[in-house]
């Protein structure tokens, strides 16, 4: 099955303890990239990555890494996570080229302490 | 001026009724047009592609009118499972760039 996958679902840490969202699909997709979601505020765009080793900042990436060693995998590093930082977070993937639509992952909500 | 704009609802309609709402984007330059459903604390999921000339997928049609700059989505015959968020997806080639709209709320009821 076609599927972009998330891990942890939930996650509570507290602020300054450095943490991983993994991200990986199944689809052979050359462009992934990271969501936050916030009340109001509707989904922004953290970090995107055209293919391995190409990543970039999206409209907000202050607090946040990534990286793209493997086509399939792009991880979303809090290295001193803040309670700001509380939120909902999806990883989606999609084929090169505007008409593709994005495919998401089952999203993980994030609680900062 | 946001990049994408919807109006958030909710929209509370009867079972059977029909709906329509509207996203508006500022970039002409804008390329490709999506529909995406929410459920709530879900992931957003795709509903349909917008093409020029207008498509249809059973009861829900989408529309483009690039000389206005909206996007439109028309739910017919509206069902209790509608009742969701829908989000506005507008793709810019020039920044290779997807942009989101905050989601409009669609309520059906008894």
């Amino acid at each position: 099955e076609a599927q972009v996958t998330q891990n942890p679902r939930y996650l509570i840490t507290v602020t300054g303890k450095k943490l991983t969202v993994t991200c990986s699909q199944n689809m052979n997709h050359e462009y992934m990239s990271w969501y936050r979601q916030d009340p109001g505020l509707g989904l922004r765009q953290i970090y995107y990555s055209m293919n391995v080793e190409v990543t970039d900042k999206g409209d907000v990436p202050e607090g946040y890494k990534v990286s793209r060693k493997e086509k399939r995998n792009f991880p979303l590093i809090l290295e001193s996570p803040s309670p700001n930082q509380t939120s909902l977070y999806f990883c989606a993937s999609r084929r090169p080229g505007g008409g593709s639509p994005l495919h998401f992952g089952n999203g993980t909500r994030l609680t900062v302490t | 001026r946001k990049e994408v704009e919807q109006d958030p609802g909710p929209f509370n309609v009867p079972e059977g009724a029909t709906v329509a709402f509207n996203c508006t984007y500022s970039n002409s330059a804008s390329q490709s047009f999506f529909w995406y459903r929410q459920d709530c604390r879900k992931e957003p999921k795709l509903l349909m592609s917008v093409y020029s000339s207008g498509n249809e997928d059973g009861r829900f049609t989408a529309q483009l009118n690039r000389a206005s700059q909206y996007i439109s989505l028309l739910i017919r015959d509206s069902k209790l499972s509608d009742s969701a968020t829908y989000l506005c997806v507008v793709f810019t080639g020039g920044g290779n760039k997807l942009t989101f709209g905050t989601g409009t709320q669609l309520k059906v009821e008894l």
